[in-house]
């Protein structure tokens, strides 16, 4: 199995503030990348893929780069709205390995 | 519009065998390259990658849990169903079924159904 290790496990920050999320895989995994976002008693929603492509409908505060190991989500200036938990996936080889995730709280 | 929801037992005692059904709408498993997986949640924890089934009945397996698995698909009824076998506390979980398509992730969730293993 690939393993995904996501970081921070948790990030307090305030309305309007740019965040960075990282994932790193044991291997490469070139851009097959995803990034979801899950607020509690709900299904995770994917906010992008393909390291880059943010899914329809997702605003473009979110973004994300990488390629190989190394891969970042940013969130460019919080909204109330954002405050979540947010998980990478790769989905180069099944099984299709998610992060630990990172919780999003407001500072 | 894509939907998708998980059925089965909320409650299963450990050491027997959980079956779960997706059934789902707006797309077919007959169509080239879809996929429907399942994934898993213990309460407060990770999401866990489980199974996946492909349109040409292509089947994929967590190695991990690969020996307690089955996922079958019933493209006439729009139905994709997992088994799991022995049962234990530690499978309680919020389990979801998903759509793929090729090279894409997950794009659809279902809201996922909670299953408690206890005596």
């Amino acid at each position: 199995d690939i393993q995904m290790t996501q970081s921070p496990s948790s990030l307090s920050a305030s309305v309007g503030d740019r965040v960075t999320i990282t994932c790193r895989a044991s291997q490469g995994i070139s851009n097959s990348l995803a990034w979801y976002q899950q607020k509690p008693g709900k299904a995770p929603n994917l906010l992008l893929y393909a390291a880059s492509r943010l899914e329809s409908g997702v605003p473009s505060r979110f973004s994300g780069s990488g390629s190989g190991t190394d891969h970042t989500l940013t969130i460019s200036s919080l909204q109330p709205e954002d405050f979540a938990t947010y998980y990478c996936q790769q989905y180069y080889s099944t099984p299709g390995t998610f992060g630990q995730g990172t919780r999003l709280e407001i500072k | 519009q894509i939907t998708l929801k998980e059925s089965g037992p909320t409650l299963v005692k450990p050491t027997q065998t959980l079956t779960l059904t997706c059934t789902f709408s707006g797309f077919s498993l007959s169509t080239s390259g879809v996929g429907v997986g399942w994934i898993r949640q213990p309460p407060g924890k990770a999401l866990e990658w489980l199974a996946l089934i492909y349109w040409d009945d292509d089947k994929r397996y967590s190695p991990s849990l690969k020996s307690r698995l089955t996922i079958t698909k019933d493209t006439s009824k729009n139905q994709v169903v997992l088994t799991m076998t022995n049962m234990d506390p530690v499978d309680t979980a919020t389990y979801y079924c998903a759509l793929t398509h090729p090279y894409r992730p997950f794009d659809s969730w279902g809201q996922g159904t909670l299953v408690t293993v206890s005596s």
